[in-house]
């Protein structure tokens, strides 16, 4: 199993420009999330996916957009890119049974906007 | 709303030699679990702590979860280099099965020979 994986791995964009970040999992997981990490913050939730078919803001959500496109794949997406969006993005899944609350995160994108 | 404070944001240890880090929430947490992020690397889920007053350990690493589930530590004992890295604790306050967690900064690592 690949687990958790992101694409791309970097990305440079320019102001204005917009861009999907895609993740996917084959754990079967229900629940999916997209963070981001920037210096001495920790992780921030962006958007979370409870189930397939739901969506929610998390703490971060301005600037952002995602869709739960199927149980395996959630993207995120930024329509008009801004340097505050330097970052780097991590994608994360968990099952929602047998009482586990482990995160799996992906490898992240690192995300550079001029 | 909820927050999560994490101490001391950065560590010098000598190998060998022991350290602790601590966290802290402004609410009570009805679990708390702990991550370990490489240098580079993603987080990597190391332990859920779910019972007031609850002690894991796992090797060299012990975990508490205080008494009143609003604080916790993360205490390594003889250091290795490979212990380098960035400790975070993440705290829920729900016991929804799609677990949101509120991270701490963290607590970087820096292991000297």
């Amino acid at each position: 199993n690949a687990g958790v994986t992101q694409t791309p791995k970097f990305q440079v964009l320019k102001t204005g420009q917009s861009m999907t970040l895609q993740c996917a999992q084959d754990m079967n997981h229900n629940s999916m999330y997209w963070y981001r990490q920037d210096p001495g913050m920790g992780l921030r939730l962006i958007y979370y996916s409870a189930s397939e078919g739901t969506t929610d803001k998390g703490e971060v959500p301005n600037g952002y957009n995602v869709s739960r496109l199927n149980k395996r794949e959630f993207s995120l997406r930024l329509e008009s890119a801004a340097p505050s969006q330097t970052s780097v993005y991590f994608c994360a899944s968990k099952t929602t049974t047998g009482g586990s609350n482990e995160q799996f995160f992906g490898p992240g994108t690192r995300l550079t906007v001029l | 709303g909820q927050q999560v404070m994490q101490i001391p944001q950065y560590q010098h240890v000598q190998e060998g030699e022991d350290f602790t880090t601590y966290c802290n929430s402004s609410t009570t947490l009805s679990n708390i679990q702990w991550y370990k992020q490489r240098p580079g690397g993603h987080p990597v889920f190391l332990i859920q702590l779910v019972k007031s007053g609850e002690v894991k350990k796992q090797k060299r690493l012990t975990f508490q979860f205080g008494e009143a589930k609003k604080n916790s530590s993360l205490h390594i004992t003889a250091t290795q280099t490979t212990d380098v890295g960035t400790y975070f604790c993440a705290g829920s306050t729900t016991t929804d099965s799609w677990g949101k967690l509120q991270f701490g900064a963290g607590t970087q690592v820096v292991v000297t020979p």
